[in-house]
């Protein structure tokens, strides 16, 4: 069956440090790739997309590229800032049946110290 | 705008009792999830529907029941089988068709035990 492993929290850095959070995917179809953040007592954002392979999406200084060869989606950072603090999951979603199902990884999470 | 809204923000239970999570779509999905996450872990699947009047069981459903009578409503009823039911409670929707399609957030339901 399919699923999503992303590595383990938590993680610490200090402002304007390069963040890698590794996300790996196993799918019996063509999923889609998501990157989702959750803040403290709130529900899960939309960070970022991507459908295809080799795509490569970014928003909010974030980026992550689709690597069917690998089976990853790592989310990355160039310089986090103590906003970034949060737990980020990494999610897909592929075709069952007659509707699309979606797996989560664990979630990680990520503190920024200043 | 639209969006999902979850109510209340924060529920309590007494022993014994039922109660019912409240959610509203206003996005005209027509899939809905219900999720539970615990302290410090990612997202488990309680219900799922993917269409009025159909729903079917993810995979922690013991203990909790939901209808969908209207597309725009999944509401979930946490029974006095569900022996632990201190959690966040976080629904969801997508639209169908595409994999493509991300899954929406409420900001969720803390549910606690007096």
């Amino acid at each position: 069956g399919d699923s999503v492993t992303q590595m383990e929290g938590p993680v610490t850095l200090s402002e304007e440090a390069f963040l890698t959070i590794n996300c790996t995917y196993t799918a019996t179809g063509y999923p889609s790739l998501f990157w989702y953040v959750q803040y403290p007592g709130e529900g899960l954002q939309l960070l970022l997309k991507a459908t295809k392979a080799d795509d490569k999406e970014s928003n909010k200084g974030f980026e992550a590229t689709y690597r069917k060869e690998t089976t990853s989606f790592h989310l990355e950072k160039g310089s986090v800032q103590v906003s970034d603090s949060a737990v980020y999951f990494c999610a897909l979603s592929d075709r069952s049946g007659t509707g699309n199902q979606f797996y989560f990884g664990t979630g990680t999470s990520l503190t920024v110290i200043p | 705008d639209g969006g999902i809204t979850q109510s209340p923000k924060y529920l309590f239970r007494k022993e014994g009792q039922n109660v019912t999570l409240s959610c509203e779509q206003n996005l005209n999905h027509d899939a809905m999830y219900w999720y539970r996450q615990d302290p410090g872990q990612g997202l488990r699947l309680i219900y799922y529907s993917q269409i009025v009047n159909d729903f079917q069981k993810g995979d922690i459903a013991e203990g909790y029941s939901v209808s969908r009578e209207k597309k725009e409503s999944f509401p979930l009823t946490v029974t006095s089988a569900q022996k632990n039911p201190t959690a966040f409670y976080l629904c969801a929707s997508t639209g169908q068709g595409s994999v493509n399609q991300p899954q929406h957030f409420g900001d969720g339901t803390r549910l606690s035990i007096l």
